[in-house]
C-alpha cells in the first residue's frame, strides 16, 4: 500500500532549527510536497521537490532523497508564527497525492 | 484578492438532512478539487474536475457529489448527510489540469460541518 509517515508533534524553540522528517512509500515517485496548515487555516504551499538534493527558500529549506524514500523540512530562525502543522505529501505514478497526516509543530520562546 | 471562497464557514446539521458545501475561485484555474481533513489522518480526496464540464471521483467519494458547470465553481453536496461526514472540507484548485500533484494547490478556507 502506499503510506506517508511523519511525526505527529514536535516542540522546539524559537530562533533554533528544526528537522521534521517524513518517509514515503508510494507506487512509483514523481515527487513530493511540503505545505504548511496554521490552526484553522487553509494549507499554503511550501515546496516541490523531483530530484534528490536540498532547495532552499529563505529560512526553509527542503530536501530530498529518492533512494531513501525520505525528505525533510529543515525550518531555521525560528519565529513563533512557524507555529503549524507541515503537510507531507507524496506524487505517485498515477500524478495522485499521496497526504501525511502532518506533524504539529510548537514554538516555545 | 483572488483566491477560493468557500460558504459556509461552519455548519451544524442534522442527519439525513442535505447539503452543498460551495466553493468559486477567480483566479481561472483549469483544476478543482474537494478534500475532508480529520483528525489523525491525511487529506483526502473526495472529487475533482479537471475542466469546467467534467468531474471524476476522488479517493472516498460515497455520499458526495459534486458539479462544475462552469470554471469558477464547483459546489459539494451531501444528499443525505451521516455523522461520518462530520470533517472540515477544503476546497482546492490548481493551474493546470493534470491532477492535483501537476502543481501547487491553492486551498480555500475550509468549511466545518458538524452532522448529529
Amino acid at each position: 500500500g502506499q503510506n506517508i509517515d511523519q511525526p505527529t508533534e514536535m516542540t522546539a524553540t524559537e530562533g533554533a532549527i528544526v528537522q521534521i522528517n517524513c518517509t514515503y512509500q508510494t507506487s512509483g515517485f514523481n515527487g513530493l510536497f511540503w505545505y504548511q496548515q496554521h490552526a484553522g487555516e487553509a494549507p499554503t504551499f511550501l515546496s516541490y521537490n523531483v530530484l534528490d538534493g536540498l532547495e532552499e527558500k529563505g529560512r526553509f529549506s527542503s530536501f530530498l532523497s529518492r533512494s531513501k524514500g525520505y525528505s525533510y523540512l529543515l525550518l531555521k530562525e525560528l519565529q513563533m508564527k512557524d507555529s503549524a502543522s507541515y503537510l507531507c505529501a507524496g506524487v505517485d505514478s498515477n500524478y495522485q497525492l499521496i497526504w501525511g497526516a502532518g506533524t504539529k509543530l510548537i514554538i516555545k520562546p | 484578492i483572488a483566491g477560493i471562497t468557500q460558504a459556509p464557514t461552519s455548519q451544524i446539521l442534522a442527519a439525513g438532512r442535505r447539503m452543498t458545501l460551495r466553493c468559486t475561485q477567480d483566479m481561472r484555474h483549469n483544476a478543482m478539487y474537494w478534500y475532508r481533513q480529520d483528525l489523525g489522518l491525511g487529506l483526502r480526496l473526495i472529487h475533482y474536475s479537471n475542466t469546467a464540464g467534467t468531474t471524476g471521483k476522488g479517493e472516498v467519494p460515497d455520499g458526495y457529489s459534486v458539479s462544475r458547470a462552469n470554471t469558477d465553481d464547483f459546489p459539494l453536496t451531501l444528499a443525505s448527510a451521516v455523522p461520518s461526514q462530520t470533517s472540515v472540507y477544503f476546497c482546492a484548485s490548481s493551474e493546470l489540469a493534470g491532477g492535483p500533484a501537476t502543481g501547487e494547490l491553492f486551498f480555500g478556507e475550509g468549511s466545518r460541518l458538524t452532522v448529529l
